[in-house]
């Protein structure tokens, strides 16, 4: 199975302000990786998949960019609603895998 | 409107089984390959397993394969996870899942249910 390897585990930021999370695959995927936002009371929603193919509805301020085993999501000016978790998931090969998750909080 | 609708989760005995559902709408569901995706109480998200969109083919995750069985009725827009001697450890949040992809592309979960929750204890 690919490992998935995320960090920061946590990170916190004020809206406004850019963050990275990054994902690490234990070989390489390609560019078939998805991000993911979870928030509580809310359906999971897809982000970006392929690298940094931005699901219809994501707004530009997220991007996503890599390939091979490093890859990048980056949010810019922050909004109150980007709080919250998110997971990185290769679509490369089965079985499909999941990063163990980034939890974004509110500085 | 895409929508999943999971159900059939909640206290279950270890060694016991447990069938839980998910009924779409808002798209045609036999178009689409389906997953179930779990997410532990420690916020672990694990893939469980698909299915075509026709029901004749699935995969399984590794770990899972032997307990878990994954099946869907497309006349009534439903997907099932049989889930077999269930244990502690199979504790977790599960999702339904639509996904998109294609062979080459891999599959990745467009969207998701709210989830139902499957507590395995004494």
């Amino acid at each position: 199975d690919v490992q998935m390897t995320q960090s920061p585990s946590n990170l916190a930021a004020s809206p406004g302000e850019s963050v990275s999370i990054n994902c690490k695959a234990s070989k390489s995927i390609s560019k078939y990786l998805a991000w993911y936002q979870q928030k509580p009371g809310k359906a999971n929603k897809l982000l970006i998949y392929s690298g940094s193919t931005l699901q219809s509805g994501t707004p530009s301020r997220f991007s996503g960019s890599g390939s091979g085993t490093d890859f990048t999501l980056t949010i810019r000016n922050l909004e109150p609603e980007d709080f919250g978790l998110y997971y990185c998931q290769q679509h490369n090969e089965y079985p499909w895998t999941f990063g163990g998750g980034t939890k974004l909080e509110l500085k | 409107e895409v929508q999943l609708v999971e159900s059939g989760g909640g206290l279950v005995q270890p060694g016991a089984s447990l069938k839980l559902s998910c009924v779409a709408s808002g798209f045609t569901f036999s178009d689409y390959w389906m997953s179930w995706v779990r997410q532990t109480p420690g916020k672990t998200m694990e893939w469980i397993g698909d299915i075509k969109y026709d029901g004749s083919y699935t995969n399984y995750a590794p770990s899972l394969k032997n307990r878990f069985t994954i099946s869907r009725d497309n006349a009534k827009s439903t997907l099932y996870l049989q889930m077999s001697n269930v244990r502690s450890e199979d504790t977790a949040t599960y999702y339904c899942t639509r996904d998109d992809g294609t062979y080459y592309e891999g599959h990745w979960f467009a969207y998701w249910g709210q989830g139902t929750l499957v507590t395995v204890s004494s």
